[in-house]
């Protein structure tokens, strides 16, 4: 099975502080993603990867940066956490080569910045 | 710019019935739909897809269906159980490996 694992189920932080969320796939996929869901916006797209060391901005990449260093991490980075990051962050993955377009999700993390 | 809307943020049925949920795209370019299920504080799971070369995919209680010149596609539960309940979300396929996803529609199946 696909395994996407994420650092934190639940994390509290300051406003101002520097957030790190972590994500690894188990399944060598090239393509992983970082998203933001929201009631009534659904999900939105933050940044992606097609391989390591690269990086693209998505919808809404302001505030965010990535790292992805090894093909199975992608770091999500919040340099200076605001209210309004507060969020459900999911991290997924898909392969170029795999049913098209599936992508699998981790377990999400529920950021609350206070 | 909402290219892919889901208009209806919930929606009830009685277990047994059908359950109907759909989604409106903009964009023609699109050529490849998904459907994802989310429970609560789990992430989303792929449920069914579509290409845009057909009008139907049928994968055993759940049917996608697709009418390009609308610019709509509908997800069929039949029949419906109280363990379908959960956050559905449409998604299009958008430049290859990404996705754009709608709003989602709560489904709540009651016994």
């Amino acid at each position: 099975d696909v395994k996407v694992t994420q650092s934190s189920r639940y994390l509290v932080k300051r406003t101002g502080e520097k957030v790190f969320l972590e994500c690894v796939q188990d399944m060598d996929h090239e393509n992983m993603f970082w998203y933001r869901q929201d009631p009534g916006l659904g999900l939105r797209l933050i940044y992606f990867s097609y391989d390591v060391k690269m990086k693209e901005k998505g919808d809404i990449p302001e505030g965010y940066s990535v790292s992805r260093e090894k093909k199975e991490r992608f770091s999500l980075i919040l340099e200076s956490a605001s209210t309004n990051q507060t969020s459900m962050y999911l991290c997924a993955s898909n392969s170029l080569t795999g049913e098209r377009n599936e992508q699998f999700f981790g377990p999400g993390t529920r950021l609350t910045v206070l | 710019d909402q290219q892919v809307k889901q208009n209806s943020p919930s929606l009830s049925v009685q277990e047994g019935r059908i359950s109907i949920l759909n989604c409106d795209y903009t964009n023609s370019m699109f050529d490849y739909f998904l459907w994802y299920k989310k429970y609560p504080a789990e992430g989303p799971t792929f449920l069914i897809s579509i290409s845009s070369i057909k009008d139907k995919n049928e994968d055993g209680r759940f049917t996608v269906f697709l009418n390009k010149s609308a610019k709509h596609l509908s997800l069929h539960i039949v029949p419906s159980q109280p363990g379908d309940s959960a956050v559905y979300f449409c998604a299009a396929d958008y430049q290859g490996g990404k996705l754009i996803f709608g709003q989602g529609t709560e489904l709540s199946v009651k016994p």
